[in-house]
């Protein structure tokens, strides 16, 4: 059973600039979740969608966006790009995050650097 | 406003040593829920567990035991016998519902010296 993917895996951006970052969930796994991770914050929740919809999101500006398509996998979207995004933005996936003994999936993540 | 705490910046210790990860939160949420994460080296999050706050009962995975005590607003991590592949950070993190925003600790690094 394949992992939770993301793509692309490296990515540097100049500042101003738009980035979109794709994440593909375990199949059959409708919760994804992203996590935006520094060294100055650490590990920041940024939203989490299930079946096509945002549950909820993290204190982070509108330039963060995000969605989730038909098939579970998602997209973030980050507008007007700062130097502080550079981070390793994460995505996880689960069955149907929280329930039971749902367990939840991390991709490996994608390391944005903005300059 | 919720708020984790893991004093224990940076732990060592001696293979097959015990060791136990402080995790103290705050919350004026009545029920939430507690997650403990680890991140090795590779920096792939790997989930460990999620507790409810109506369940009090510790919990034992082979050498991975957590103690939830409500009193004190603690859920600490204890690895027995560890093992150089214990090596990574680990976050504790707190969240008011099981979908809801999750608010992380800082994290403690641990190395386990072969």
């Amino acid at each position: 059973k394949a992992g939770v993917t993301q793509t692309p895996r490296y990515l540097i951006k100049t500042r101003g600039q738009q980035v979109t970052l794709s994440c593909s969930p375990i199949s059959g796994h409708r919760s994804v979740s992203w996590y935006q991770q520094t060294p100055g914050q650490g590990l920041q929740f940024l939203f989490e969608y299930f079946s096509e919809t945002q549950r909820n999101k993290g204190n982070f500006p509108g330039r963060f966006s995000g969605r989730q398509f038909s098939n579970s996998r998602s997209e973030m979207n980050v507008s007007t790009l700062e130097l502080g995004d550079s981070a390793l933005y994460l995505c996880a996936s689960s069955l149907e995050r929280g329930q039971g003994t749902d367990t939840q999936y991390f991709g490996p993540g994608t390391r944005l650097t903005v300059l | 406003a919720q708020k984790v705490t893991q004093a224990q910046t940076e732990i060592s210790v001696v293979e097959k040593e015990d060791v136990t990860l402080d995790c103290v939160y705050e919350t004026r949420d009545t029920t939430y829920y507690l997650f403990w994460y680890k991140q090795p080296p590779s920096g792939e999050l790997v989930f460990l567990i999620r507790r409810n706050s109506f369940d009090e009962q510790n919990e034992i995975s082979g050498r991975y035991s957590w103690n939830f005590q409500k009193s004190t607003s603690s859920f600490n991590f204890t690895i027995t016998a560890s093992q150089v592949v214990d090596s990574a950070v680990y976050f504790c993190a707190l969240s008011k519902t099981s979908y809801d925003k999750v608010i992380f600790g800082p994290g403690t690094s641990l190395s386990v010296i072969p």
